[in-house]
């Protein structure tokens, strides 16, 4: 079975730094996605940014980039120039290809000092 | 992205008693999930909800508890039947807009108090 590992159930970050989220991860499915979403206190979940298995290259969102390391099985994200905004719970999930179904890490909650 | 309208967004009940979720969607959609998020938790898929077929329910959620339906592409429900102060959660309703690699996205939930 799929599972998603989120080793750091909160981080702190002052305004303006560089923090980095882990996520782990194992299947071993050779198709599938990978994500980042964000839950504010509001609860809706926001897709941050993704990444497809296939694809070697690193996707970037703004001020948002991962590290994939597939061999790894790893998948960080990297928040550049933090903002009072980014303060939410950031959950990593694991998509497989041939149902879309999303199993989901535990969840790291970044706090942005001001 | 596909708009996502849940109701209600809040609700407290009481023991014993059933609820049912509304989620509406602006577009055809070709997959659609539940999600529960227990107090401090993450989410946790309860089923699939297909189209003119019975749920796929995950293990640990069971029909007669979760009761899901899903007349049309556009539009499903969730049942929280004979509720318990265990069943206090959000519930979340998520959509696949069709195509490889095209993202989930989610209702805003419903929040769930059990007396």
């Amino acid at each position: 079975a799929q599972t998603v590992t989120q080793s750091q159930p909160e981080m702190s970050v002052q305004e303006a730094e560089t923090v980095t989220l882990s996520c782990t991860y194992d299947t071993s499915e050779s198709d599938y996605y990978l994500f980042w979403y964000k839950q504010p206190p509001s609860r809706q979940m926001i897709l941050v940014i993704r990444q497809e298995a296939y694809k070697q290259q690193n996707a970037t969102e703004n001020r948002f980039s991962v590290n994939f390391q597939k061999a790894a099985k790893s998948f960080s994200l990297k928040i550049s120039d933090s903002q009072l905004g980014d303060a939410a719970m950031y959950f990593c999930a694991y998509r497989r290809a041939r149902d879309d179904k999303i199993i989901f890490g535990k969840g790291t909650r970044l706090h942005i000092l001001p | 992205s596909a708009v996502i309208s849940q109701k209600p967004s809040r609700d407290i009940c009481q023991r014993g008693t059933s609820l049912t979720i509304q989620c509406q969607v602006d577009s055809q959609v070709t997959m659609m999930f539940w999600y529960r998020q227990q107090p401090g938790q993450s989410l946790t898929l309860i089923a699939t909800a297909n189209q003119g077929s019975e749920a796929t329910y995950e293990s640990g959620f069971v029909i007669d508890k979760f009761p899901i339906s899903r007349p049309n592409l556009t539009f499903s429900t969730l049942t929280v039947s004979n509720m318990s102060p265990e069943d206090s959660s959000i519930y979340l309703c998520s959509v696949v807009q069709g195509g490889d690699n095209q993202p989930q996205h989610f209702g805003d939930g419903t929040r769930l108090s059990i007396l």
